[in-house]
Parts: C-alpha cells; structure tokens; sequence
C-alpha cells in the first residue's frame, strides 16, 4: 500500500524566512504528486500538482515543489513565507495510470508569526 | 463556482445512534470520497464510489457505510455511533482521472457523546 511521510509536524517560522516541508511517499511506480492547504476555519484547496513533465511545478500564491523521482520526495517550498501563510499544509499522493484515491500524509502545521 | 456541500457544519449524537452525513456536488464528477481528519493523523480514507450504486473500502471503513443512489449525492452511514468516531469528516469529488484535483467540502465536525 502506499504511504506519505511529512517529516514535520509543526513548524514556527518568523516572517520573511524561508520555507521547506518535506513529504516522501513509498510507491515506486508512476504517480501523480500533490500539496493541500488547509487555513484557519476553511476547506482544504489545492496548491499545486505534478502528474508529468518538468519536476519544479508552481502553484499558487508563491509556492513550488520539486519532484525527485530517485528519493521519492516532493518537497513544498517558498522562499519569503507571510503570516498569512499560517496554515496546515498535506501532501498527498495517486499511482498515475489509473483512477485510484489520494492517499494523504498526516500534514505539517505551519506558524508564521511576525 | 464549483461545490461540494456538506449537510451539516457540526454534528452532536449520542452513542448508538444512526447517524447520516449528506454530500452533494454540483459538477457532474464520477468520483467521490469521504476522509475524516484528525489532528496528528492527517486525512484518512473511509469510503469511496466511482459510479452511483457503486462502492469501495478505503483504509477504515469498519463502523460505517455509504449510499450512492444519484450521481451528485454520497452519504456516509454510522451505523452504531461510538465516541472513537468524534472527527471531522470531509467529503470530496473529482473527475475520474488519476492526475485530477479533489474539490472538498467545508467539513462536518461530529461529536458522539
């Protein structure tokens, strides 16, 4: 069965700093990659997808993650975070040649504080 | 705008009771799911449904069911509820297709005493 492992539970970063979660999952075919936000109050939304072509995809609001396919990662990062991205944020993951469920990691709390 | 809508926000029932969690979608997706999420556990896959009347179990189903009966309506069914199953639960649809992205609901947050 697949698994998506996020490294960190809860990170505190000031305003400004960079930022990088980690997401690993354990499947070894061909997969479709994803990273959910989740804010305060509201329903999860997508950041942003990779299922093919260039690694480095870009999503919304200042983010991208990097595919390496040979470490099984899709790390999300961002290089200047606002207090308004204070969120909870999963990675989740689907073999790519099929109609199959995201399987989701267990997700990294963020805090962005001034 | 696209929609999933969940029943109910908040929920409270009682231990053993039947309890009833409506989705509806609006954009005519194949695909439909419930998770529940629960802090430190992520999201987890109880249930979903490729087609109506069709079904398939995902990694906890044990406690509960789902309905299919129309394309844009998936329930989810506590048969006896207990208090291990206070969570939020999130429904979500997505076109039939491995690279598409889910739409979720709001969320119900339901409380078993």
């Amino acid at each position: 069965a697949q698994s998506v492992s996020q490294h960190n539970h809860h990170v505190i970063l000031s305003e400004a700093a960079s930022l990088e979660l980690g997401c690993n999952y354990s499947y070894g075919g061909t997969v479709n990659l994803f990273w959910y936000v989740q804010y305060p109050g509201q329903h999860l939304q997508l950041l942003l997808k990779y299922f093919s072509g260039d690694p480095l995809v870009k999503g919304i609001k200042g983010f991208e993650a990097e595919f390496i396919k040979s470490k099984f990662s899709f790390n999300l990062r961002k290089p200047s975070v606002q207090w308004s991205d204070t969120a909870e944020y999963f990675c989740a993951v689907n073999r790519g040649s099929g109609n199959t469920p995201l399987v989701f990691g267990k997700g990294t709390r963020l805090s962005v504080i001034a | 705008d696209v929609k999933v809508t969940q029943s109910s926000r908040y929920l409270v029932k009682r231990t053993g009771e039947k309890v009833f969690l409506e989705c509806v979608q609006d954009m005519d997706h194949e695909n439909m799911f419930w998770y529940r999420q629960d802090p430190g556990l992520g999201l987890r896959l109880i249930y979903f449904s490729y087609d109506v009347k069709m079904k398939e179990k995902g990694d906890i189903p044990e406690g509960y069911s789902v309905s299919r009966e129309k394309k844009e309506r998936f329930s989810l069914i506590l048969e006896s509820a207990s208090t291990n199953q206070t969570s939020m639960y999130l429904c979500a649809s997505s076109l039939p297709r491995g690279g598409e992205k889910l739409f979720f609901g709001s969320g119900t947050q339901l409380s078993v005493l």
